[in-house]
This record gives C-alpha cells, sequence and structure tokens, in this order.
C-alpha cells in the first residue's frame, strides 16, 4: 500500500497569505495524485487531479506540481473560505489511499 | 446538475449487515467510475470501494474485503454497498463519490449517509 504523507498537519496563516502544502508517497505515484478540501459539515470538493490539472471551477489561486513521490498543492493568496483541511490522494497503485490531511488555519 | 443522494445508512449491530444505495443523476451514469469513500467522526478519509463505469471491473480497500461488495444498476442509475458482517470500526459517513470519467479520482460526492455498528 502506499502511503501518502502530508505536511505540515496544521497550517497557521493570515488571508492574503500564501500557503503551501506538501503530499509525499511512499513510491511513486507518477503524476497520478490528486487534491481536495473539505470544510467542516460538507463532502470533499476535488481541486487538483493528475498533479497540475485543476478540476471544473477551481480558482485559479490554487495550483498543484510534482511527480514521481513528492508533490505540492499551492494558494497563492489565501481567501476566507479557503481556511479548511486539505487531503491528497493517490490512483497510482491499488489500494488507492488518502493522505492524513493539512488543516489550513486563520493565523 | 450532478446529484448523488446516499441512503441506507443507520444503526446496526455488530455482525449485521447494511446495505447503501446511492441514486444518481445529471451526468451519464454508466459512463464514470463511480465508489465509496468513509470518514470516521472526526478523523480523514478512507477509500472503501470503487466500480468501473460498465460494471465489470471492482477493487475494495483491504480493511472491507470480503465483508463488502460494490455493484451498480446502470437502468436505474444507482450505486449499492452491500455490508456484511460490520464491525465496530466500520462506524463513519459513507460518501458516495462519482468518478472523473475512467480515472479513479472523484469529481463530485453527495452529502454522505452515517453507518454507526454498535451493540
Amino acid at each position: 500500500e502506499i502511503v501518502l504523507t502530508q505536511s505540515p498537519a496544521t497550517l497557521s496563516l493570515s488571508p492574503g497569505e500564501r500557503a503551501t502544502l506538501s503530499c509525499r508517497a511512499s513510491q511513486s505515484v507518477s503524476r497520478y495524485l490528486a487534491w481536495y478540501q473539505q470544510k467542516p459539515g460538507q463532502a470533499p470538493r476535488l481541486l487538483i487531479y493528475d498533479a497540475s490539472n485543476r478540476a471544473t471551477g477551481i480558482p485559479a489561486r490554487f495550483s498543484g506540481s510534482g511527480s514521481v513521490t513528492d508533490f505540492t498543492l499551492t494558494i497563492s493568496s489565501l481567501e476566507p473560505e479557503d481556511f479548511a483541511v486539505y487531503y491528497c490522494q493517490q490512483r497510482g497503485n491499488w489500494p488507492l489511499t488518502f493522505g492524513q490531511g493539512t488543516k489550513v488555519e486563520i493565523k | 446538475e450532478v446529484q448523488l443522494l446516499e441512503s441506507g445508512g443507520g444503526l446496526e449491530q455488530p455482525g449485521g449487515s447494511l446495505r447503501l444505495s446511492c441514486a444518481a443523476s445529471g451526468f451519464t451514469f454508466s459512463s464514470h467510475a463511480i465508489g465509496w469513500v468513509r470518514q470516521a467522526p472526526g478523523k480523514g478519509l478512507e477509500w472503501v470501494s470503487v466500480i468501473s463505469g460498465s460494471g465489470s471491473s471492482t477493487n475494495h480497500a483491504d480493511s472491507v474485503k470480503g465483508r463488502f461488495t460494490i455493484s451498480r444498476d446502470n437502468s436505474k442509475n444507482t450505486l449499492y454497498l452491500q455490508m456484511n458482517s460490520l464491525r465496530a470500526e466500520d462506524t463513519a459517513v459513507y460518501y458516495c463519490a462519482k468518478g472523473v470519467a475512467d480515472r479513479y479520482y472523484f469529481d463530485f460526492w453527495g452529502q454522505g449517509t452515517l453507518v454507526t455498528v454498535s451493540s
């Protein structure tokens, strides 16, 4: 099983700041990685798939990069609605796996 | 508009069974993989099961393999999860999630149905 390790566990930032979230895979997943956002009481929302492709309707301030084992989600300038938990997910190998999440909180 | 509506959750005793359903609309159901992802209270996301658009291919997490079975009825635009031999650790909100075409990412999610396994 591919283990996805997200860091940091919590990121404390102010609106307008840049957020950089990391996801590291225990073995290669090529570029088969996605990022999701989840707010309290809501279902997750797909942000990025295949490492760098924004999903439909996702603002340009969200961007993804990386390949093989190291991936990054960047939020260029945090909006108030971006404070949430972010998960990465790989589809490079069975079973599908998620990271444990990074919480982006207001500083 | 894509809609996914889960049903069938509830309280069940350890060792019991439940069948979850997910009614889909707003997209060509048979053209998309679709699956179940669960979230235990206060915890992260855990993939459970996924099925291809045609239904010919299925995969399950090791934690549920041999106990849970995913299936779909493309004539009814409905996804199912038969859950047998339930355990306390199966307690979670179960989300139905639509795949991105034939890729196993999930671009639309239902609101979830809560399954509680307790005596």
